[in-house]
């Protein structure tokens, strides 16, 4: 398996532009995962999906943040309208079965918003 | 809010040395977890200890967790360069809580 896959790697836009972060989890995984990391907060949970449907929302940080799972091999993570805080690294990660097993990461995406 | 702090949060060791990493955190979960990050990469899973384990160890790495200190930590015996990274201990809840709770890392270098 190629492991969770994350596009695009980096993303550079303009305050106030639309950006959509995409994740492809590993085959047979039934949780979906997305965080964030910046220097000042560290690895922080964004939200997270069971089965395509979404469990927390509890840490996206602002209604400009939205995140989907049409079906069980793709989400998205989109802001609306970007802003400059909005800049660090969004990480995928999936999951299969309970929370004994661990979580998969994919590479990440860079995002710096200008 | 960050549930996990590791200490220190740098260290720098020579290769072959042991490098020692603590976690503690605030309540109370099923089970802890470490995970490697290398510079500009994703995170790595090292190894999982349950809530109802002391000790595990798998390779060069033993982790411990003593859940009356909210406390854990993670050995690597016999660094390697490549063992350069930042580590990161994470936890999950009790009550079915699935995300994690990631503590702002260790930084550990180690010296060829």
């Amino acid at each position: 398996d190629a492991g969770v896959i994350q596009s695009p790697r980096h993303e550079v836009t303009e305050m106030g532009q639309e950006v959509t972060l995409r994740c492809k989890p590993i085959s047979g995984h039934d949780y979906l995962f997305w965080y964030r990391q910046t220097m000042m907060r560290g690895l922080e949970l964004l939200i997270y999906f069971n089965n395509n449907v979404p469990i927390d929302d509890s840490g996206m940080p602002e209604d400009r943040f939205s995140a989907k799972m049409p079906n069980a091999s793709f989400s998205t993570l989109k802001i609306q309208p970007s802003e400059p805080r909005d800049s660090a690294v969004y990480f995928c990660a999936s999951r299969e079965g309970s929370s004994y097993n661990e979580q998969f990461f994919g590479p990440g995406t860079r995002l710096t918003v200008l | 809010s960050q549930q996990g702090e590791e200490d220190p949060q740098a260290l720098s060791i020579q290769e072959g040395e042991n490098a020692t990493m603590n976690c503690s955190y605030k309540t109370s979960i099923n089970n802890l977890q470490w995970y490697r990050q290398n510079s500009g990469r994703g995170l790595v899973h090292l190894i999982l200890i349950r809530s109802n384990e002391r000790e595990k160890h798998s390779g060069r790495l033993r982790v411990t967790l003593d859940t009356s200190k909210k406390s854990s930590s993670l050995l690597i015996t016999a660094s390697r360069a490549a063992d350069t990274a930042s580590y990161f201990c994470a936890t999950d809840g009790r009550g079915g809580a699935d995300g994690l709770t990631f503590g702002k890392g260790t930084h550990l270098i180690i010296q060829p």
